[in-house]
């Protein structure tokens, strides 16, 4: 089974400061998908990011860029120019064969102004 | 932008009573998914649909749960006999292709069982 794992249950970042949650996971498949949510206190699941496993270059949506490291079975959200908005809880996902998402623990991100 | 919809968004329901969480998943999206989520806990799988029936659960989803999609649009699930640690957020979730792209959520279902 597939495992998940968010070591930083909160992190903090000064806001236009940049911030790296880290993720790593445990699985024996080659062909998967990894994601990032956001869940505000709305407690909406928003997602920030995707990335495909067989390809190497890294995804980038406006100021959410990941770190992934396949060998290593890592992967970072870097969020850039932190923004008030940006405070959520953020949790790391993962998608292989079985088609449905296991996640982390999640990490509290808070934004000080 | 297409959304998955949920309601209600907030029930509150007696012990041992039966409750029926529903969605409206993105149209032409295949693959339906409820997650549970427990207060300050990690979102958990419940269980999975495609072409008109279960495809995975997982052991949190007993006998005490059940999923249908009575017609071309709705998809529910229903919890026959409530209990107290059945209180969570419960999030339905749609994907077109199982995965790859992206599953949209809904805005959850806020669960209070008394």
């Amino acid at each position: 089974a597939q495992t998940v794992t968010q070591s930083q249950p909160e992190m903090s970042v000064q806001e236009a400061e940049t911030v790296t949650l880290s993720c790593t996971y445990d699985t024996s498949e080659s062909d998967y998908y990894l994601f990032w949510y956001k869940q505000p206190p709305s407690r909406q699941m928003i997602l920030v990011i995707r990335q495909e496993a067989y390809k190497q270059q890294n995804a980038t949506e406006n100021r959410f860029s990941v770190n992934f490291q396949k060998a290593a079975k890592s992967f970072s959200l870097k969020i850039s120019d932190s923004q008030l908005g940006d405070a959520a809880m953020y949790f790391c996902a993962y998608s292989g064969s079985a088609r449905q998402l296991t996640f982390g623990s999640g990490t509290q991100l808070t934004v000080l102004p | 932008e297409p959304e998955v919809t949920q309601t209600p968004s907030h029930q509150v329901t007696q012990m041992g009573q039966e409750v029926i969480l529903r969605c409206v998943p993105i149209s032409n999206h295949l693959y339906f998914y409820w997650y549970r989520q427990i207060l300050g806990q990690k979102v958990e799988f419940l269980v999975s649909f495609y072409n008109n029936e279960i495809s995975e659960k997982s052991e949190i989803f007993d006998d005490q749960f059940s999923v249908e999609r009575p017609d071309g649009s709705n998809f529910t699930l229903k919890i026959r006999s409530t209990k107290l640690e059945d209180s969570a957020m419960y999030f339905c979730a749609s994907s077109w292709t199982g995965g790859g792209y992206g599953y949209t959520f809904g805005s959850g279902t806020r669960l209070t069982v008394v």
